[in-house]
């Protein structure tokens, strides 16, 4: 079955520890997108990845980092420097192509707690 | 830049009713507009996508409208059952960008009581 997986799915870390979640596809996609959801609010951008090695920074890109080494793959390290790392984190892909726009498909989400 | 509104934010309802779910964004100029259902504590499930050119799509019981001149799209669920119960979320690309990330509301809550 083609589709997104995200692991783990619960995450436990004490302040000040980085900690690196897992993205992989076999939808063959090109376009890679790490989002992040606090209660109340809207899914809000940290990265996007059109191809690989080329990343760009989101909204809120300030405290994570992301690589692109593989198309299938997309981890999302979440720094000490991210003040409030406490979240639902959800990785997306879709196709991309210059002038088109495509359907973005979901993984299942990691939620992460920081204490 | 662009926003997206969803109006309202939670919603309760019978089983069988048929119900509208509203979604609003500030610049007119975009690509496509995405639908999605989120269950607790679970990923985005895609329901459907309507390109720029066209003014609604049909995916069984949901049937989402596009007016771009307006900034509005509309989500209409017939005969809701419980198990239509979740958070519909409404997304939209950056105004004049294609294939690039997706700007969301905050979705509205559906409960719909047998």
């Amino acid at each position: 079955d083609g589709g997104i997986t995200q692991s783990p799915k619960y995450l436990f870390r004490k302040e000040g520890q980085n900690v690196t979640l897992s993205c992989e596809q076999n939808l063959n996609h090109d376009a890679m997108y790490w989002y992040r959801q606090d209660p109340g609010q809207g899914l809000r951008l940290i990265y996007y990845s059109q191809i690989v090695n080329d990343f760009q920074k989101g909204d809120i890109a300030e405290g994570y980092s992301v690589s692109r080494e593989k198309k299938e793959s997309f981890p999302l390290t979440v720094t000490s420097a991210q003040k409030n790392p406490t979240a639902f984190y959800l990785c997306a892909s879709s196709l991309t192509d210059r002038g088109l726009s495509y359907e973005q498909y979901f993984g299942p989400g990691t939620r992460l707690t920081v204490t | 830049k662009q926003e997206v509104t969803q109006i309202p934010a939670a919603l309760s309802v019978p089983e069988g009713e048929n119900l509208v779910l509203n979604c609003s964004f500030t610049d007119s100029a975009i690509y496509n507009l995405q639908w999605f259902r989120q269950d607790p504590g679970k990923g985005l499930t895609s329901l459907l996508l309507i390109q720029s050119s066209q003014r609604e799509q049909t995916s069984g019981r949901l049937n989402a409208s596009l007016d771009k001149s307006s900034g509005r799209s509309t989500l209409y669920i017939a005969a809701s059952q419980p198990g239509d119960s979740a958070t519909y979320l409404c997304a939209v690309p950056p105004a004049n960008q294609a294939g690039t990330a997706l700007i969301f509301g905050k979705g509205t809550t559906l409960s719909v009581s047998s």
